[in-house]
């Protein structure tokens, strides 16, 4: 069992933009599709977006396209999130995590808070 | 997307079980082999308990197990534990993309 660790979180300004990472250890990241999942506060599971394994395609909820980019650096065993022109409504704690099942994620980061506020 | 519908609440006594339903549409959960599903404890990250429909990953007790007929999938704890008093998530794979259900707490009485 591997270990994600998100860090880049913290308070931002409408309008703002943060860069999420999420190192992962324990597992090689070049052999996953990874993911980040927000929630919001006392709130459900949103999925966001999903990068392939080789970093060739990328999806996106319908909520943040546009806005955030996904990426990855296997050599770092790194994902990225940057996220850009942030609302309000981004306001969560946000999880990276692997596909680690088909279709299904095992491994998950402890989540990192994003606060969009004036 | 829209959120895939589950009760707020479920809840049994110790022993007992109880069944979450998950219900989508033809273009996510009835479309596709791909619902999982998620137990999470406050403050916690989720944890995988069933994937495709209903197998369990190594380590996930058999009290868990799902199924799926048509738009809706289902999620059943038998012999509830107090451990398994958590909020539980379905997901499903929908063309590129994944929607999470609304989610239901679990109370053990």
């Amino acid at each position: 069992e591997g270990q994600l660790v998100e860090s880049g979180g913290g308070l931002v300004q409408p309008g703002g933009s943060l860069r999420l990472s999420c190192a992962a250890s324990g597992f090689s990241l070049s052999d996953y599709w990874m993911y980040w999942v927000r929630q919001g506060p006392g709130k459900g599971l949103e999925w966001v977006s999903r990068i392939k394994r080789d970093g060739s395609t990328t999806n996106y909820a319908v909520s943040v396209k546009g806005r955030f980019t996904i990426s990855r650096d296997n050599a770092k065993n790194t994902v990225y999130l940057q996220m850009n022109s942030l609302t309000v409504e981004d306001t969560a704690v946000y999880y990276c995590t692997r596909e680690g099942y088909s279709y299904a994620f095992d491994d998950w980061g402890q989540g990192i808070l994003v606060t969009v506020s004036s | 997307q829209s959120a895939l519908t589950q009760p707020p609440s479920a809840s049994g006594s110790p022993g007992q079980s109880v069944t979450i339903s998950c219900t989508g549409t033809s273009s996510d959960v009835g479309g596709y082999n791909s619902v999982s599903w998620y137990q999470q404890h406050p403050g916690k990250a989720p944890k995988l308990v069933i994937y495709e429909v209903y197998k369990r990953p190594s380590g996930v007790p058999d009290r868990f197990s799902g199924s799926k007929s048509g738009n809706t999938a289902s999620l059943t704890v038998s012999g509830l534990q107090a451990e398994d008093e958590a909020d539980y998530y379905c997901n499903s794979y929908a063309a590129s993309k994944y929607v999470f259900g609304t989610g239901t707490k679990v109370t053990v009485l």
